[in-house]
């Protein structure tokens, strides 16, 4: 199975920081790489799809880019709204496999 | 609307059975294979099974392979997952989640399964 390593585990930062999450894979995946935000009690939501694809109702200060192994979720000023945890996932072989999620916390 | 909706969820001692249910809503649920999803308490996202459109094809994850068997019955839009022999490390919420070129585009709000004695 292909490992997913998110890092950090955690972070803390404050209204209007740049913040970047960071995930690698254990072999290639091309850019079977999807983002995902969870919020407490609630179900994921897809963000970005195929390392760099910002799925249509998701605001344009989220971004991701990598290929090949290493992928990156960049929030560019961070919004109130945008405390929760984040996930990656891969798809380029079964069994699909998520990071173990990056915490974002409020400084 | 794309709805996916969960239920049979509950509580159930060590050893028991369980089947859980996603009715599928606002899109054409035979055109999409279909994923299960677990998440256990403050813990993370990790996949469960996976069904292709028509349930010809099916792969566990090797923690549930030979206990969970997943199943659809497209007349009725409906995914299930028929959970036997629980063990404690089942304890989740279990998501049904729509799985489209490889990304899941739309979730459940999940059912929580509590194996306990």
């Amino acid at each position: 199975d292909i490992q997913m390593t998110q890092s950090p585990s955690s972070l803390s930062a404050s209204i209007g920081d740049r913040v970047t999450i960071t995930c690698r894979a254990s072999q290639t995946i091309h850019t079977y790489l999807h983002w995902y935000q969870q919020k407490p009690g609630k179900a994921p939501k897809l963000l970005i799809s195929v390392a760099s694809n910002l799925q249509s109702d998701v605001p344009s200060r989220f971004s991701g880019s990598g290929s090949g192994t290493d992928f990156t979720l960049t929030i560019s000023s961070l919004q109130p709204e945008d405390f929760a945890t984040y996930y990656c996932q891969q798809s380029n072989s079964d069994p699909h496999t998520f990071g173990q999620g990056t915490k974002l916390e409020i400084k | 609307e794309v709805q996916l909706v969960e239920s049979g969820g509950g509580v159930v001692q060590p050893g028991g059975s369980l089947r859980l249910s996603c009715a599928a809503s606002g899109f054409s649920f035979s055109s999409y294979w279909m994923h299960w999803v677990r998440q256990a308490p403050g813990k993370g996202l990790v996949w469960v099974s996976r069904i292709d459109y028509d349930g010809s094809s099916t792969i566990y994850a090797d923690s549930v392979k030979g206990r969970f068997t997943i199943s659809r019955d497209n007349a009725k839009n409906t995914l299930y997952l028929q959970m036997n022999s629980l063990r404690a490390d089942d304890t989740a919420v279990y998501y049904c989640a729509r799985n489209r070129d490889g990304r899941y585009d739309q979730w459940g709000q999940g059912t929580l399964v509590t194996v306990s004695s």
